[in-house]
Order: C-alpha cells, then structure tokens, then sequence
C-alpha cells in the first residue's frame, strides 16, 4: 500500500552542526504536514507543504517539497539541544500518513 | 497545551481485561483520530470520526472499537488485551477532519498490559 519512508531512522548530530531528514512516497503527494515529538511528549505540528517545489523556514528549519511531490526534507542547520527529538512527516494521497519518524539525538 | 485532553494519563491492567480510553478534542474541531505509538516505533493510524460517523480505519484490532459521541468526545475501547497491546495512545482532533488539516494531539494515555 502507499507510505512514506523518512530517513535516517536515527540521527545524532554534534552540537552546532547542521542535517537533513527526508521523506519519501512512491506516489504523489497532495501535501505533506511535519511534526516534531519531544521526548517524553506528543507531536506537535511544524509545517504544511502543498506547492511543487515550495520551500518554508523557521527560524533554523527549513523545509522543502520536491518538484514531483513525491520527497520532502527537513533542514536544521547549527543544531541545538533543544532540537532532540523525533520528526515525523506525514504525507497525504487524499488521507495523511504518518511516517515512522527520525529520532534526533544531540551530542553537546 | 494543544487543548486536547486525554485520560487517564497512566493505565496499568492484566491480560484478558477491557480498558477505555476517553478524549475530548479542542473546542470547534469536529474530527477525532486515534493512534498507536509502541516503544520507538512511529504512529499507528486506527481510526477517524468526524462529527460522529466514522470516516476512516487504519490498522485497528477486531478486538478494539471507537465512538464519538454528540458532545464530540470519543473513547477507544481496547478488549480481551494483550502483552503487545501495551503503547502509548494517542488522541488528536483536527476542525473539519481534512487531509490538509492540522491535527492537535493530546498527551497520551500510556497503557501497561501485565
């Protein structure tokens, strides 16, 4: 059936550095919604993407959806601890999907 | 606070036994989901109501069944459980039950099957 496939499945990442996640579907996509899960918490959403191509910053984030709407990627350039968590994307073919998450993990 | 509540945060059971899990969504959004996180893994769709019908069904158990009710609120009621039923829950609402919705999810109820 259709999924999204995010990865890494882990990430850990130097304090101060900068990385990529991404999300991919087989299909194309409507949209696609991320949401970040803090240890211990519930997921709380970041962004939604609709626009081929379309491409979102916050603040250090910055989020882009493929030209074919089929990949997206979640930036964080200079990495803080307070970034530690697991990101979902959920993409949507008419009903949003949840992918299983990059869990970040920040070394200081 | 995503103005979602869920409860009880905590519930520890034995096998074999019928739990309910209660939410109420935020004020106005008229669609509830529900879903299943186990330990590090991702989030298991089970099933959506929008203003009382059931819209969709993801991976859910014969042995689970929801409702939501005219006050919009809904439970999730898990029965004859099981050591892997043990996860944590979660409850998100959404206005208008939309793909391009934002969902809000509550806290969670963690479930301990013993």
């Amino acid at each position: 059936g259709q999924q999204v496939m995010q990865i890494p499945q882990y990430q850990h990442v130097q304090e101060g550095e900068d990385f990529t996640t991404y999300c991919n579907s087989s299909t194309t996509l409507s949209n696609i919604q991320w949401y970040k899960q803090r240890p211990g918490g519930h997921p709380v959403f970041l962004i939604q993407l609709v626009k081929s191509g379309e491409v979102k910053k916050q603040k250090r984030l910055t989020f882009q959806f493929g030209e074919a709407k089929k990949n997206s990627s979640l930036h964080i350039t200079a990495t803080q601890t307070t970034d530690v968590g697991t990101y979902f994307c959920a993409g949507s073919w008419g009903k949003l999907q949840f992918g299983a998450g990059t869990q970040v993990v920040v070394t200081p | 606070d995503s103005g979602v509540t869920q409860t009880p945060k905590h519930l520890i059971t034995a096998t074999g036994q019928r739990v309910t899990l209660r939410c109420s969504p935020r004020s106005g959004d008229l669609s509830v989901y529900w879903y299943q996180q186990s330990l590090d893994q991702g989030l298991q769709f089970l099933i959506q109501y929008y203003n009382g019908e059931e819209r969709a069904k993801g991976n859910i158990l014969e042995r689970f069944s929801a409702q939501q009710f005219p006050d919009l609120h809904s439970e999730l009621n898990l029965s004859s459980l099981e050591l892997g039923d043990s996860a944590l829950y979660f409850c998100a609402s959404s206005v208008v039950g939309a793909d391009t919705d934002t969902q809000y999810f509550g806290p969670g109820t963690r479930l301990t099957v013993l």
